[in-house]
């Protein structure tokens, strides 16, 4: 069964430095989201990316935060001068449009040191 | 940002009775509506979901109930089994201005014990 994969599982970064957190979604998906959560918190939405640009993103998903689809499988979260408090699981979702079920990696734990 | 809430954190129950999780809503411009189960250091994984032009679901043992005037929705799992423990999420899409992009909104999640 498809499925979406995220690299690193596990990923440590000093204050200050960028980190790119990878995933690939599954191959015949047109719809592609990052989603976070803080430990003991929901998970939330970070932004949406269709077509080869971004349709919606949320109040978190600042300048700090940009995302990227390469070529024709890799989709990318780079998060430049990272803070204390973007420490969380990052999760990558992929579906076949908008009102349809969103399948999830397994996350990346990004701590930042 | 409260537009999701499941009440109860928590939720036991033996094998082989009924679990029903519950959710509530604020936001009426919502109409899709999903369940995900999650385990420790895994993803969220999709369970059911509902459109808001029905009420009720059914997929094997999961049935999902939307009931749109209270803005209330259920899932119910029967028979419980104790693979089913996990932390149960709700979420909820909007369509804005005739178009989804399927931004989720969770709720904060119910952990289910199955009890042999």
């Amino acid at each position: 069964e498809p499925e979406v994969t995220q690299t690193p599982s596990h990923q440590v970064t000093q204050m200050g430095q960028e980190v790119i957190l990878r995933c690939v979604p599954i191959s015949n998906h047109l719809y592609f989201y990052w989603y976070r959560q803080i430990l003991g918190q929901k998970v939330e939405f970070l932004v949406s990316f269709y077509n080869n640009e971004i349709s919606e993103k949320s109040e978190i998903f600042d300048d700090q935060f940009s995302v990227e689809r390469p070529d024709g499988s890799n989709f990318t979260l780079k998060i430049r001068s990272t803070k204390l408090e973007d420490s969380a699981m990052y999760f990558c979702a992929s579906s076949e449009g908008g009102l349809y079920e969103q399948f999830f990696g397994p996350g990346t734990r990004l701590t930042v040191l | 940002d409260q537009q999701v809430k499941q009440n109860s954190p928590s939720l036991s129950v033996q094998e082989g009775r009924i679990s029903i999780l519950n959710c509530d809503y604020t936001n009426s411009m919502f109409d899709y509506f999903l369940w995900y189960k999650k385990y420790p250091a895994e993803g969220p994984t999709f369970l059911i979901s509902i459109s808001s032009i029905k009420d009720k679901n059914e997929d094997g043992r999961f049935t999902v109930f939307l009931n749109k005037s209270a803005k209330h929705l259920s899932l119910h799992i029967v028979p419980s089994q104790p693979g089913d423990s996990a932390v149960y999420f709700c979420a909820a899409s909007a369509v804005t201005g005739g178009t989804s992009y399927g931004k989720l909104t969770f709720g904060q999640g119910t952990i289910l014990t199955v009890h042999p």
